[in-house]
């Protein structure tokens, strides 16, 4: 198993732009989400989905986007990039009436924004 | 709203000695895990220890185990026979029941000096 998957690893943009990250898992997980890096935040959940076709915000959702067709992908939209988008974004699985309840991170892609 | 407080920003132990990171937490919910997530400079999050708050028991994973006082909403991780491979921001986090969503606190940047 790859387990969770990000591309890409990095990526500059410049304000205004588009772009997605991507992000997909190969453990058959219901459960899939985006949390956000910054410095002395912490992550920050984006978004998540509890299946396909389901999705949800999280705590900071503003200038995202996402969707969920299938159970292995969910990609992250950035419509119009801001600087205030620059940071390390990680995209997590994990399987649904689990006892143990443990996520399972990618390696996360490093974001910049100017 | 949960929070997720880790008061010690960084954090420096000899090699082969003992360290413990606090994190404190607030909810008014029952059914609820906590984590001990580490970064290292790879940037990958890798799982810890968890405790479900059910347990009185405090949970150990060879040289980790967790101090859980659920009274006073608080649980430390204790690293026994620090390693220079435990040097990384140790993350403490949060989650309600099987929601699968987590709420991360600021992070505590430990270094293990030679």
């Amino acid at each position: 198993n790859a387990g969770v998957t990000q591309t890409p690893k990095f990526q500059v943009l410049k304000t205004g732009q588009s772009m997605t990250l991507q992000c997909a898992q190969d453990m058959n997980h219901e459960y899939m989400s985006w949390y956000r890096q910054d410095p002395g935040m912490g992550l920050r959940l984006i978004h998540y989905s509890v299946g396909a076709g389901i999705t949800d915000q999280g705590e900071v959702p503003n200038g995202y986007n996402v969707s969920r067709s299938t159970t292995e992908d969910f990609p992250l939209r950035l419509l119009s990039a801001a600087p205030s988008q620059t940071s390390v974004y990680f995209c997590a699985s994990s399987k649904a009436r689990d006892r143990e309840n443990e996520q399972f991170f990618g390696p996360g892609t490093r974001l910049t924004v100017l | 709203a949960q929070t997720v407080t880790q008061s010690q920003p960084e954090m420096s132990v000899q090699e082969a000695e003992t360290v413990t990171l606090s994190c404190t937490y607030d909810t008014s919910e029952n059914n609820y895990y906590l984590f001990w997530y580490k970064q290292p400079p790879s940037r990958q999050m890798i799982l810890v220890i968890r405790q479900e708050a059910y347990k009185q028991q405090n949970a150990t994973e060879n040289r980790f185990s967790v101090n859980f006082q659920k009274a006073a909403k608080s649980f430390s991780l204790k690293i026994s026979d620090s390693q220079l491979g435990d040097t990384a921001m140790y993350f403490c986090a949060f989650m309600i029941g099987a929601t699968n969503k987590l709420i991360f606190g600021t992070g505590t940047l430990l270094a293990v000096q030679p």
